[in-house]
């Protein structure tokens, strides 16, 4: 079974930083390409970027609200995504969902998310 | 980036009844188009990918047409559990974007 287990997120004050962490179980990570989603309270989704698989480099590609500020990364030997937030503003509040890119290239897979609220 | 645009904003249908809903793109996305589920409380959950294929497990009660810039899902007799906000999503182009939402409430 198929599962993404999201951790890390909390209260920070803005400015400051905070990692999230994606535990993936159920599949091989390694061979699919991750994508961080966010959702602000009682607002619709917005994707947050994306990180290919290994065999596709790896790269990554970012929202512009975020770009500069957030980094995707993975470890595939522990089978983990992790979204670094630096520079955090207010308007980054929101519920974090971590997902898979399925082959189709649809987001096939959502864990339960994670809050991280920006706030002093 | 492509600004996806879903219509109405609600949606009130009867249990057992049919419900549209449409979701149009700013420019082509061709047929990739994905549509989603969510519930109160709940992550999202993948229905319809490719513009019109069922993911595995949706009941085939769910329908998914269209390509381009015009796209639509159809619930062909709404169950209790379908009523839920439902978001498109386009991944042609990067950004990845998504609409805005249609919340389906029972009437």
């Amino acid at each position: 079974e198929v599962q993404l287990v999201e951790s890390g997120g909390g209260l920070v004050q803005p400015g400051r930083s905070l990692r999230l962490s994606c535990t993936a179980s159920g599949f091989t990570f390694g061979d699919y390409p991750m994508s961080w989603v966010r959702q602000a309270p009682g607002k619709g989704l917005e994707w947050v970027g994306f990180i290919r698989s290994k065999p596709f480099g790896g790269t990554t590609e970012y929202a512009a609200s975020v770009k500069g500020r957030f980094t995707i990364s993975r470890d595939d030997s522990k089978s983990i995504a992790y979204l670094q937030m630096n520079s955090l503003k207010t308007e980054d509040t929101a519920v974090y969902y971590c997902t898979r890119r399925g082959g189709i290239a649809a987001l096939d897979y959502w864990g339960q998310g994670t809050l991280v609220t920006v706030s002093s | 980036e492509i600004v996806m645009t879903q219509s109405p904003a609600t949606l009130s249908v009867s249990p057992g009844e049919r419900a549209t809903l449409s979701c149009r793109a700013s420019q082509s996305v061709s047929s990739n188009l994905a549509w989603y589920q969510q519930k109160p409380g709940q992550a999202p959950r993948l229905l319809i990918y490719g513009a019109s294929t069922r993911a595995t497990g949706i009941p085939a009660r769910f329908s998914g047409s269209g390509s381009g810039t015009e796209f639509t899902l159809t619930i062909s007799s709404l169950q209790s559990e379908d009523f839920a906000v439902y978001y498109c999503q386009q991944y042609n182009n990067w950004p990845i974007t998504f609409g805005q939402g249609t919340r389906l409430e029972i009437k």
